[in-house]
């Protein structure tokens, strides 16, 4: 794998209180994306940086902020979970244009 | 937006036989199509892509052809193995790769 560390692995929630998931990489890529994966769906892209503290939106942003304060973390905030925020969670990182994509082993969030 | 969509959403196949996934796209801009395998519990990993200057490219048993005119693009696995037993996704991304649309994904279940 990429040197891609997600945490936590798993986490079980409640409605309304707040969640945050990291992704660390040590590849030095300037790239990094949040993608949630749910059945039928595929990869949704939530959000994704293209350098420290330069962030955009993605398809599926509400309810969704993120941080990136160096180029080696991208923390994805849940400032209140829902349960419809019940889903896996991927990190994946890009070092240059017309590269693909690498995914870290995911965070699965249960919201109850 | 980009659409992209895949098919078909499950494959079984035995052993040794080949198996086909098809991806079709509809943002003509899109020029560059990835690849990814998933296995149970890990992120996705990449198997092969290519950019739209390429009509077709090969990985040992592994290929991906491309139809800009049609939009479409196809992985083709032969000598299939039971290893090969996974989840594919294909994607779409244009001009520089900032953001990557995933197909639904293929269960493929080769059969010993």
């Amino acid at each position: 794998d990429a040197g891609i560390t997600q945490s936590p692995r798993h986490k079980v929630t409640e409605t309304g209180t707040p969640v945050t998931l990291r992704c660390h990489q040590t590849e030095n890529h300037r790239y990094m994306y949040w993608y949630r994966q749910d059945p039928g769906h595929g990869l949704r892209l939530i959000h994704y940086s293209y350098g420290v503290k330069d962030t955009d939106k993605g398809e599926v942003s509400d309810g969704y902020s993120v941080s990136r304060s160096k180029t080696e973390d991208f923390l994805l905030t849940l400032e209140s979970a829902t349960s419809s925020q019940t889903s896996v969670y991927f990190c994946a990182i890009r070092g240059q244009d017309y590269s693909p994509l690498h995914f870290g082993n995911g965070t699965r969030l249960t919201v109850t | 937006g980009e659409n992209v969509e895949q098919h078909p959403s499950t494959l079984s196949v035995q052993e040794g036989d080949s198996a086909v996934i098809k991806c079709t796209y509809s943002d003509s801009a899109s020029n560059y199509f990835p690849w990814y395998k998933q296995e149970l519990g890990k992120g996705p990993q990449l198997i092969i892509d290519i950019r739209s200057n390429v009509g077709e490219k090969k990985d040992q048993r592994i290929a991906v052809t491309l139809n800009k005119t049609a939009k479409h693009f196809s992985l083709h696995i032969t000598e299939t193995q039971p290893e090969d037993s996974a989840v594919y996704f294909c994607a779409a991304s244009r001009d520089y790769g900032q953001n990557f649309v995933f197909g639904p994904g293929t269960r493929l279940s080769v059969l010993p």
